[in-house]
């Protein structure tokens, strides 16, 4: 069964602080590691595709890296608008569903 | 990229009714999938609802109790049956253009059962 995990639960940083968030992944046959972010009362917002490991991706201050075991999304200098959750998803097999990790809550203060 | 569409965006319903959520596209796409928010957690699916084909369950959700149906290429039906308070979630409609290539979602469907 594939196995998404998400660390930390939340974070709290203060403007200009860069910080990274950690998914760690469990799958047979991963096809993509996608990144997405959600603010409250809305559908998640597609950041990122990751398909192999050593792959980077960069928008603006985020950037998301992927290794054999886990994605990483470093978030540089941020601002309060980057405040919301970051959800982890893997795709494995043959099909499109996606398997979702809990989230990290990031707030980043003023 | 695909612009998705749900109504009713959020309803109040009383135990042992039913409600049927709708999700419309801006284009054709073969891959549709309905998702569970339950509050304060992740996403989980409920089931694939795939054009042309019969819609496919996750683990712990049965036809009787979320119906789906799929007329065209363009939109989609999710019926919540039989409610109770544990329905109580945030419903999310989500397409793929391509296989294995990043999912779109709507904005939600956000559902308490009194």
């Amino acid at each position: 069964e594939d196995q998404v995990t998400q660390s930390p639960e939340a974070l709290r940083l203060q403007e200009g602080e860069s910080s990274s968030l950690n998914c760690s992944y469990t799958v047979s046959g991963l096809r993509g590691l996608f990144w997405y972010r959600q603010d409250p009362g809305k559908g998640p917002e597609f950041l990122f595709t990751l398909y192999s490991a050593g792959e980077e991706k960069e928008k603006e201050r985020l950037k998301a890296t992927l290794t054999k075991k886990e994605s990483f999304l470093h978030i540089t200098a941020p601002k309060p608008e980057d405040s919301a959750t970051y959800l982890c998803a893997v795709q494995a097999g043959s099909g499109s569903r996606l398997t979702f990790g809990e989230g990290t809550q990031l707030t980043v203060n003023p | 990229s695909a612009v998705i569409s749900q109504k009713p965006s959020r309803d109040i319903c009383q135990r042992g009714t039913s409600l049927t959520i709708q999700c419309q596209v801006d284009s054709q796409v073969t891959m549709m999938f309905w998702y569970r928010q339950q509050p304060g957690q992740s996403l989980t699916l409920i089931a694939t609802a795939n054009q042309g084909s019969e819609a496919t369950y996750e683990s712990g959700f049965v036809i009787d109790k979320f119906p789906i149906s799929r007329p065209n290429l363009t939109f989609s039906t999710l019926t919540v049956s039989n409610m109770s308070p544990e329905d109580s979630s945030i419903y999310l409609c989500s397409v793929n253009l391509q296989v294995h290539t990043e999912a779109f979602f709507g904005q939600g469907t956000r559902l308490t059962v009194v």
